[in-house]
């Protein structure tokens, strides 16, 4: 079973411009949550989502922060425009949904190191 | 304020038996989950306590006291690729994971 991935792997660019990244959750799995680990710090909850729909949203820093999930599937988080404060590493985790015992096991994506010039 | 507190670097040696600690100070606690990160990697998942006492998993073991608000992760038999970083995550009821700063394990031969 293919894990959740996310692009890029990378992405360098300067103040003021538009990055979006993307990730993939495990297929079926309905809960997909955006975290980010800036340097030093612990990783921050930013957004979560249920299907399509925000379910919690109360981590995203600001308005320059935009996540969608259309369709149910994958999730694009864009940042325009990108400021220097918002370098580091954004994860991704997804879940399964429905009271089992596992039902909180979150499973992370690779991560995009984001680096604002 | 929510917080979980564990130290920031351990060390020691193969074969050896090492203990993260994790204490948390939250507004609502649903369990304690435990993930371990590879430099550049995913957080990998590695357990989840719901229940006090003690889960055993292989080699590693966590264990919850929520009348303390604390928890450890016991790695037995340590090997070189246990070299990692080790987070504690409280979960609140299928939202969001709070993370603690992670500890870093560094295992020599």
């Amino acid at each position: 079973e293919a894990g959740v991935t996310q692009f890029p792997s990378h992405s360098v660019i300067e103040k003021g411009q538009t990055v979006t990244l993307r990730c993939d959750p495990i297929s079926g799995h309905d809960n997909l949550y955006w975290y980010r680990r800036v340097m030093g710090k612990e990783i921050k909850f930013l957004l979560h989502f249920v299907k399509e729909s925000k379910q919690d949203e109360s981590g995203m820093p600001n308005n320059r922060f935009l996540a969608e999930r259309t369709g149910g599937t994958y999730s694009t988080l864009k940042v325009q425009p990108a400021e220097l404060e918002d370098s580091g590493v954004y994860f991704c985790a997804s879940s399964q949904d429905g009271g089992r015992r596992w039902t909180d096991t979150q499973y992370f994506g690779p991560g995009t190191r984001l680096t604002v010039l | 304020g929510q917080s979980l507190e564990q130290p920031s670097e351990v060390t020691a040696v193969e074969g050896a038996i090492v203990q993260i600690n994790c204490t948390y100070q939250t507004s609502g606690f649903y369990g304690l989950s435990w993930y371990q990160q590879h430099d550049g990697g995913a957080p990998t998942f590695l357990s989840y306590n719901a229940l006090d006492g003690l889960e055993e998993t292989g080699r590693f073991s966590s264990f919850l006291s929520r009348s303390d608000s604390y928890g450890y992760l016991l790695l037995q038999e340590l090997q070189m690729k246990d070299s990692a970083s080790y987070f504690c995550a409280v979960s609140q009821a299928g939202t969001a994971l709070i993370f603690g700063k992670g500890t870093t394990l560094s295992v020599s031969s």
